[in-house]
């Protein structure tokens, strides 16, 4: 088992351009969500995703757009970036109950 | 709403010595309450859980963590710490009652000092 994997590792970017992080797990997880992480705020729950098809907002969800079209995959998408969606990205998966979730190894992000 | 407070943002220790990070925490239903730990440039790693059952929680490396209904705590220890320990420390939250949404503290940087 991969777990959960994220591409890519590092990312710059400038101020309008767009991009899609990506997300995969091999646990057949139904659950799965994004987070950004910025210094002194924790994560914050971007968008998640409770099964193929299935999406919906976290507390964060300005400027960003999921989607869900297999189990597997759920990729996040900036259309137009901005200086203030500079972070760490990490998406996560879990399974059924009140199990823990798994997290893929982050997306670093900069826009300039 | 749920809520999680981590209260320090800093817990320094001497190698041996007893460690603790405090979580406090909100929630309108019965809690199921995460640690986890994340070292520099890493992801996140799970420690420990509490969802039901006995208070005190044994996790991953020696951690442990003591639910406290009253006091709405769920606190971790480890009874000697180690270098190796350094690491920024997250409590999280999620409310039993069908919210599949997993709210973090702030986090916790904990220094071990050899």
């Amino acid at each position: 088992n991969a777990g959960v994997t994220q591409t890519p590792k590092f990312q710059v970017l400038k101020t309008g351009q767009s991009m899609t992080l990506q997300c995969a797990q091999d646990m057949n997880h139904e659950y799965m969500s994004w987070y950004r992480q910025d210094p002194g705020m924790g994560l914050r729950l971007i968008h998640y995703s409770v099964g193929a098809g299935i999406t919906d907002q976290g507390e964060v969800p300005n400027g960003y757009n999921v989607s869900r079209s297999t189990t597997e995959d759920f990729p996040l998408r900036l259309l137009s970036a901005a200086p203030s969606q500079t972070s760490v990205y990490f998406c996560a998966s879990r399974g059924p109950g009140g199990g823990e979730q798994y997290f893929g190894p982050g997306t670093r992000l900069t826009v300039t | 709403a749920q809520s999680v407070a981590q209260p320090e943002d800093q817990v320094n220790v001497a190698e041996g010595n007893p460690l603790t990070v405090k979580c406090t925490y909100s929630v309108s239903g019965n809690p199921y309450l995460f640690w986890y730990v994340q070292y520099p440039n890493r992801g996140l790693q799970f420690l420990l859980k509490y969802i039901t059952g006995d208070n005190l929680v044994k996790g991953s490396y020696g951690f442990e963590a003591e639910f406290n209904k009253s006091q709405t705590s769920f606190h971790l220890k480890k009874p000697s710490a180690l270098v190796s320990d350094s690491a920024l420390y997250f409590c999280a939250v999620r409310d039993e009652e069908g919210d599949y949404k997993l709210s973090f503290g702030a986090g916790t940087t904990v220094t071990v000092r050899a």
